[in-house]
C-alpha cells in the first residue's frame, strides 16, 4: 500500500511559469511534510518542508500548501528556470524517522 | 560543515556475493537512515538507528542488515546478492526526531 501518492510522473514548464506538484497521504499520525530535489548523480536535497499546524509556508519561489482535512499538499514553483529541471519528491514522516516518499515528479523547464 | 558521506561511490558484486555499504553522518547528527531508490520502487525505507539502536526497519528481507557506531557512523551490510539488489543505497542523517533528513549522494550498487 502506497502511503504517499505523488503526481504527475513528469511535468513540462516554460521557463517563468508555475510549476505545481501534488501529493497525498493516508496517515494521519504523519506529523512532518518536506519535499526534497534530486539531481542526476546526487542524494535528494531538502527543498521547503512543513508541519500539519500550519496551511501554507513560502521560501523563496517555493511554496507549500497543506491541506489537512483532505490529506493533501503540494508544492509550488513560481518563475520556474530551467536550473529547476530536477526530480522532485514528496515525503511524510512517521515514527523514528520513518519517511515514507512519493514516487516522484520529474520536472523539465524549458527555456 | 561537512555533509553525509558515502563510501564507495560504486560497486560491482556478482549475484551471492555480499557487500558492505559505509556512511559518515553530519556530525553532531545521531539519527541514520537507509533508504534503496530504484527507478520501479522509488525511495524505499531500510532502516533507521539512534544511538547505536535500530529503532525500525523496513519491508525488507533479513538479507539487508546494519549497523551503527558510537560515533554515529553507519554501515550497511546485503548478504547472498541477488539482481534486484541492484539500486542505489542512500544514507541520510539527521540531527533529531522531527528534524529533516540529509542525504549523502549515494551508493550505486551493481549485481551481475
Amino acid at each position: 500500500q502506497q502511503q504517499v501518492k505523488q503526481s504527475p510522473q513528469s511535468l513540462i514548464v516554460q521557463k517563468g511559469g508555475i510549476s505545481i506538484i501534488n501529493c497525498a497521504y493516508e496517515n494521519t499520525a504523519f506529523d512532518y511534510f518536506p519535499w526534497y530535489q534530486q539531481f542526476p548523480g546526487k542524494g535528494p536535497a531538502l527543498l521547503i518542508a512543513i508541519r500539519p499546524d500550519v496551511s501554507e509556508k513560502k521560501e523563496g519561489r517555493f511554496t507549500i500548501s497543506f491541506n489537512k482535512s483532505a490529506k493533501q499538499f503540494s508544492l509550488h514553483i513560481m518563475d520556474s528556470q530551467p536550473g529547476d529541471s530536477a526530480t522532485y519528491f514528496c515525503a511524510a514522516k512517521g515514527g523514528f524517522n520513518k519517511f515514507y516518499f512519493g514516487s516522484g515528479t520529474k520536472l523539465n523547464v524549458k527555456p | 560543515k561537512a555533509g553525509v558521506t558515502q563510501t564507495p561511490r560504486y560497486l560491482i558484486k556478482t549475484r551471492g556475493q555480499q557487500v558492505t555499504l559505509s556512511c559518515s553522518p553530519i556530525s553532531g547528527h545521531r539519527s541514520v537512515s537507509w533508504y534503496q531508490q530504484t527507478p520501479g520502487q522509488g525511495l524505499q525505507f531500510l532502516f533507521e538507528y539512534f544511538s547505536e539502536t535500530q529503532r525500525n526497519k523496513g519491508n525488507f528481507p533479513g538479507r539487508f542488515s546494519g549497523r551503527q557506531f558510537s560515533n554515529s557512523r553507519s554501515e550497511m551490510n546485503v548478504s547472498t546478492l541477488e539482481l534486484g539488489d541492484s539500486a542505489l543505497y542512500l544514507c541520510a542523517s539527521s540531527l533529531e526526531d522531527n528534524s529533516p533528513l540529509h542525504f549523502g549522494n549515494g551508493t550505486r550498487l551493481t549485481v551481475t
